[in-house]
C-alpha cells in the first residue's frame, strides 16, 4: 500500500534557527512528489514539485531534496511568518489525479 | 475570480440530512478535485473530474458520497443521510489539466459539523 508518513509531527523554532521536516515514502511507483503550505483556515498552497533522486528546488528559505525514499524541506533562518503547516504529497504512475498525502508536520517560528 | 471559490465556508447540518457542496474552479482549469480533511488527518482523495472524461470516484468513502461538474466548469459535492463521521473540512481544487507534476490550487474549503 502506498504510504506517506512525515515527522516530526510539530516543531518548533526561534527565529533564525535552521532545520529540516522529513516525508518518508513508500510506493509503487513515484511520478512525482510535492510540498505544500498550508496556513490555518485555508487551503493548501504548492510549493515544490520534485520528480527524481538528487533534484533540489529552492523557494526564498525554503529548499527541498529528494532521495529515493524521503524527501527534506530545509528551512534556512526561518521567520515567524514561515509558520504554517508543511504537507508532502505524492504522485504514482496512473494516478494522475490523486495525490497521497501525509499528515503534515506543523511548524511555530517564535520572534 | 482569481482562485477557486468554495461555498459555503461552514455548514452546520443535524444527523441523517443531507448536504450540497459547491466549487468554483479556477476559469479554463479543466481538471477538478475533491479531498477531505479530517481532524487530525491528512487530506483525503475523494473523487477528481478531468474535462469530459468520466470522474475518477474511487476515493469515495461510501455510495451516499456523490459529485457532479456541470459544463466543466462548477461542481458540487452532495453527501446523503450525513453521519457524525462526516464532519471534516472538504477541499476542493484545481489544476490546468491533470497530469504529472500538475500543481493543484486549493479553495479555503467547507468546514462541515454533523451533529
Amino acid at each position: 500500500e502506498d504510504q506517506v508518513t512525515q515527522s516530526p509531527e510539530a516543531l518548533r523554532l526561534q527565529e533564525g534557527e535552521s532545520s529540516s521536516l522529513n516525508c518518508s515514502y513508500t510506493v509503487s511507483g513515484l511520478r512525482g512528489l510535492f510540498w505544500y503550505r498550508q496556513d490555518p483556515g485555508k487551503g493548501p498552497e504548492f510549493l515544490f514539485t520534485l520528480y527524481s533522486a538528487g533534484e533540489e528546488k529552492e523557494k526564498e528559505r525554503l529548499k527541498a531534496t529528494l532521495t529515493k525514499k524521503e524527501s527534506f524541506l530545509h528551512i534556512t533562518a526561518p521567520k515567524p511568518e514561515d509558520s504554517a503547516t508543511y504537507l508532502c504529497a505524492v504522485q504514482t504512475f496512473g494516478n494522475t489525479g490523486k495525490l497521497i498525502f501525509g499528515q503534515g508536520t506543523t511548524l511555530q517560528v517564535k520572534p | 475570480g482569481a482562485g477557486v471559490s468554495q461555498s459555503p465556508s461552514n455548514k452546520v447540518t443535524e444527523k441523517g440530512k443531507d448536504v450540497e457542496l459547491r466549487c468554483d474552479p479556477i476559469s479554463g482549469h479543466t481538471a477538478l478535485y475533491w479531498y477531505r480533511q479530517s481532524l487530525g488527518q491528512g487530506l483525503e482523495f475523494l473523487i477528481y473530474f478531468q474535462g469530459n472524461s468520466a470522474p475518477d470516484k474511487s476515493g469515495l468513502p461510501s455510495d451516499r458520497f456523490s459529485a457532479e461538474r456541470t459544463g466543466g466548469s462548477v461542481s458540487t459535492l452532495t453527501i446523503q443521510r450525513t453521519q457524525q463521521e462526516d464532519s471534516a473540512v472538504y477541499l476542493c481544487a484545481s489544476s490546468l489539466r491533470a497530469g504529472d507534476g500538475e500543481k493543484l490550487f486549493f479553495g479555503s474549503g467547507t468546514q462541515l459539523s454533523v451533529l
